[in-house]
């Protein structure tokens, strides 16, 4: 059935470095992946798409990179900031229809 | 103002009560969509809507029900809440038609917090 996992619940990043968040996905029909940033008491909000047509796509500060062969997403963040602490979100899609989540990864700065 | 406005944010209320939450959109999508957040957890999808004329079961439906009353407003029911339907319940709407220029995002509401005792 779909799901979307990911590795590593919580994740600690010194200011400054860069950050990667990982998922895992298991429905290789999958063809579109979204990473959704969640602050504290807001609601989701997006940060970065990519189609299964593409294997890496980049936006400010950040880098989606997309392994169909081993079904892996990963969310990488340039220079983390403190603004950066959330918990992260991997979703995808089949076929433009229902999103599915995965259970998110928790990013602390460090200062 | 918010573009999605769920309502109530907070709702303390006892098992076997009828509960309506509601959501109300000011973006013109077509696409509204019920999410349930459990803590420590991701986002659970209840039921998804793709045109007013268009309801579609998600993951846990079960134990909820939605109405569809026009394209900015999309309503999900409890008929008889039980305490494991405690969690926040998130609100969400897209545009989204595949196309190269469009994307899937989905823009949340802020969450209505159910507390089932």
């Amino acid at each position: 059935g779909e799901s979307v996992g990911l590795h590593l619940p919580t994740l600690s990043v010194q200011e400054g470095d860069n950050s990667i968040i990982n998922c895992a996905y298991s429905n290789s029909a999958s063809d579109y992946f979204i990473w959704y940033k969640q602050e504290s008491g807001k609601g989701p909000q997006f940060i970065i798409d990519i189609r299964s047509n593409m294997d890496k796509r980049q936006g400010q500060r950040v880098t989606v990179l997309l392994n169909k062969t081993v079904k892996h997403l990963s969310l990488q963040i340039a220079a983390t900031q403190p603004g950066d602490s959330a918990v992260y979100f991997c979703a995808e899609s089949r076929g433009y229809q229902k999103v599915t989540f995965g259970t998110g990864t928790k990013l602390q700065v460090i200062p | 103002d918010a573009d999605v406005t769920q309502t109530p944010r907070n709702r303390i209320t006892k098992t076997g009560k009828r509960i309506m939450l509601e959501c109300s959109q000011t973006k013109g999508h077509d696409r509204m969509y019920w999410y349930r957040q459990d803590p420590g957890l991701g986002l659970q999808l209840i039921y998804y809507s793709f045109d007013v004329k268009d309801i579609n079961k998600g993951e846990i439906s079960d134990g909820y029900s939605v109405s569809r009353q026009a394209q900015a407003k999309f309503s999900l029911s409890l008929e008889s809440a039980i305490p494991n339907q405690t969690a926040l319940y998130f609100c969400a709407t897209s545009d989204w038609t595949g196309g190269v220029s469009n994307t899937g995002e989905l823009f949340f509401g802020e969450g209505s917090r159910l507390t089932v005792l």
